[in-house]
């Protein structure tokens, strides 16, 4: 079936760092590839999302491209800041019902 | 209604007894799934609605949960005969037109003592 694989974490980085969160999906259909975003305390809240192969999404300096060769989403920051601290879950969105199938989530904490 | 609500916010419960969780979506969203957030597990998949289509439950875990959705809007998650495994955090998301972004209510923490 329909999955995603998503690096585990929990990923501990220091602020102005260079972020990667690895995400892999299956590749049947054309699927649509998001990362949504769990700060602490809050609901989950859609950060990025790219609907077709070479597709760019970006947001708040994170960004992930849709690679269908390598059926990769990878999220990147360049620097990131002690408020990026949360949960970050890749998830792909594919056939005729748009069911949103999730990656496990990854923790990442920013220390000052 | 401004987002997706959803009541309780926590629940509590002995094992055995029947559960029931409600979600009301946004107001006019076709879609609506819920989910269960567990520690270590992720966002595992359970029911999804849209609109007057036979629902996708391909994700309930057993036949002890059940859904349904009244009249398009409101939805009820049912847990039959709790179980410990079943604590967890039950997530509501609703979509509109879109349907690539989903909107996610606050979740209901289920403990089943």
């Amino acid at each position: 079936g329909d999955s995603v694989t998503q690096m585990e974490g929990p990923v501990t980085l220091s602020e102005e760092a260079f972020l990667t969160i690895n995400c892999t999906y299956t590749a049947t259909g054309y699927p649509s590839l998001f990362w949504y975003v769990q700060y602490p305390g809050e609901g989950l809240q859609l950060l990025l999302k790219a609907t077709k192969a070479d597709d760019k999404g970006s947001n708040k300096g994170f960004e992930a491209t849709y690679r269908k060769e390598t059926t990769s989403f990878h999220l990147e920051k360049g620097s990131v800041q002690v408020s990026d601290s949360a949960v970050y879950f890749c998830a792909r969105q594919g056939g005729s019902n748009y069911k949103l199938t999730f990656g496990k989530g990854t923790l990442l904490t920013v220390n000052p | 209604g401004a987002g997706v609500s959803q009541s309780p916010s926590n629940k509590v419960t002995e094992k055995g007894k029947d559960v029931e969780l409600r979600c009301d979506p946004i107001s006019g969203h076709t879609a609506l799934y819920w989910y269960r957030q567990s520690l270590g597990q992720g966002l595992e998949f359970l029911i999804y609605f849209q609109g007057n289509s036979a629902p996708d439950k391909s994700g309930l875990p057993s036949d002890r949960f059940s859904a349904e959705r009244t009249g398009g809007s409101v939805s009820t998650l049912t847990i039959q005969r709790t179980q410990q495994e079943d604590s967890a955090v039950y997530l509501c998301a609703s979509a509109g037109g879109s349907k690539e972004k989903l909107f996610f209510g606050s979740g209901t923490q289920l403990s089943v003592l």
